[in-house]
């Protein structure tokens, strides 16, 4: 079984500050790990994911993230915080099985505000 | 590719009626996903399959609820009857059937049910 957990249900940062969202996970097997963002009446837009090698991944849009296996956390960043960032964001799992693969599992979601 | 596309974007239909929600997956994808999309519930897998066969049906709330894939460029999702906690945006979504790949969304249908 997997599952995520994203800790806080709305973020608020300043324009310009750094953009800080929290992801841990559950997984009895080695995880890939992909953040979404979600913008209003829209679908789902991939940031980026983490699958093996380097635990530092970079994404669209100046984002990034990193595997912690030790913490069972893959948080999601940005260095400085631009009004366009303001949207829904979603930290997911996904394993491979014996059968094959799982289906994706996503967080609760946070929601990014940016105050001018 | 146009990616992947769901119809219709809207529904507004009575309690009691008929939903069929559709989806035509990114050509060459195995793997569709149907999930639902609620403020109290945030983003719920609802059935997973893998080469046209349901490996995943567990999310699926009751009975009412039926997802079909009759081949590898169509899948349904319907509601029969329909209750006013069916209200939701319904994302389907596809990806290569490997657990390193991400999966690529449709725009969602919002369900009205009143």
């Amino acid at each position: 079984a997997q599952s995520v957990t994203q800790l806080g249900s709305h973020v608020s940062v300043s324009e310009g500050a750094l953009v800080l969202l929290r992801c841990n996970y559950s997984s009895s097997v080695p995880p890939y790990l992909f953040w979404y963002v979600q913008y209003p009446n829209q679908g789902l837009q991939l940031l980026l994911k983490y699958t093996t090698g380097a635990t530092l991944v970079k994404g669209i849009n100046g984002f990034e993230a990193e595997f912690k296996k030790s913490e069972t956390s893959f948080h999601l960043t940005k260095p400085s915080a631009h009004m366009s960032d303001a949207a829904e964001y979603f930290c997911a799992v996904r394993t491979d099985s014996g059968g094959g693969a799982d289906g994706l599992t996503f967080g609760k979601g946070t929601h990014l505000i940016i105050q001018p | 590719d146009a990616g992947v596309i769901q119809s219709p974007r809207h529904e507004v239909t009575e309690m009691g009626q008929e939903v069929t929600l559709r989806c035509k997956p990114i050509s060459g994808h195995n793997s569709l996903f149907w999930y639902r999309q609620t403020m109290m519930r945030g983003l719920e897998l609802l059935i997973y399959f893998n080469n046209n066969v349901p490996i995943d049906d567990s999310g699926m709330p009751e009975d009412r609820f039926s997802a079909k894939m009759p081949n590898a460029s169509f899948s349904t999702l319907k509601i029969q009857p329909s209750e006013p906690r069916d209200s939701a945006v319904y994302f389907c979504a596809s990806s290569l059937p490997l657990g390193n790949t991400e999966a690529f969304f449709g725009q969602g249908t919002r369900l009205t049910v009143v």
